[in-house]
């Protein structure tokens, strides 16, 4: 069965600098993994997502990620963090399609905190 | 489009007594999904739906919970008796298959439920 970590409850950076939050998989096949964020009292929104190709994968709000099959990674990324990307994400990995199922699992969330 | 549609907002209800949550998905979408999300237990798949029909709903905590969806638009999750132990915010998501694959999820702003 597939299963995701995150490693960091809580990740701190100051506005302006890099910013990484890690994620980790155990998917049997090829990995559908995703990076979703949720602002306080809101709902979870998408950020990318990795299918198949690069293995560096941009999505909205500067935010990138990369997949590393060898370390079974897919840690999130941006270059300045914005005291405005303070919230909780959440990276997830979803069945493999030829397993006939839709299920997406995710992680506990890494609330991110920049400082001003 | 209007996003994945939630009510009520906010739910606060005695115990013993039964809650229904409601939700109307993005237009044209084929999958639908209830999660539930608490502290201590994060975020839990409770059970998705494929074109109206339920496919898994192996996260569906007890019999307490049941959830329906009686057409493409519309679909209700229902806790009765509702206990204390069921306050949370239920998400419902949806997503739209192309090109053989069932990509990203929307969600809804959730249900913010309080059992007293």
């Amino acid at each position: 069965a597939q299963s995701v970590a995150q490693p960091e409850d809580q990740v701190n950076v100051a506005e302006g600098n890099p910013l990484t939050v890690k994620c980790t998989y155990s998917v049997s096949g090829n990995p559908y993994l995703f990076w979703y964020v949720q602002y306080p009292n809101r709902g979870l929104q998408f950020l990318l997502k990795y299918i198949t190709g690069d293995n560096l994968v941009k999505g909205s709000y500067g935010f990138e990620a990369e997949f590393n099959k060898s370390q079974t990674s897919f840690h999130l990324k941006k270059p300045s963090a914005l005291v405005s990307d303070s919230a909780l994400y959440f990276c997830a990995v979803r069945d493999p399609p030829n397993t006939g199922g839709f299920k997406t699992i995710f992680g506990a969330g890494t609330r991110l905190f920049v400082k001003a | 489009d209007a996003g994945v549609i939630q009510s009520p907002r906010h739910e606060v209800t005695e115990m013993g007594q039964e809650v229904t949550l409601r939700c109307k998905p993005i237009s044209g979408h084929d999958y639908l999904f209830w999660y539930r999300q608490t502290m201590m237990r994060g975020l839990e798949l409770l059970i998705y739906f494929n074109n109206n029909v339920p496919i898994d709903d192996s996260g569906m905590p007890e019999d307490r919970f049941s959830a329906k969806m009686p057409n493409a638009s519309f679909s209700t999750l229902k806790i009765q008796p509702s206990e204390p132990r069921d306050s949370a915010v239920y998400f419902c998501a949806s997503s739209l298959t192309q090109a053989g694959r069932t990509d990203t999820q929307y969600f809804g702003p959730g249900t913010r439920l309080t059992v007293l």
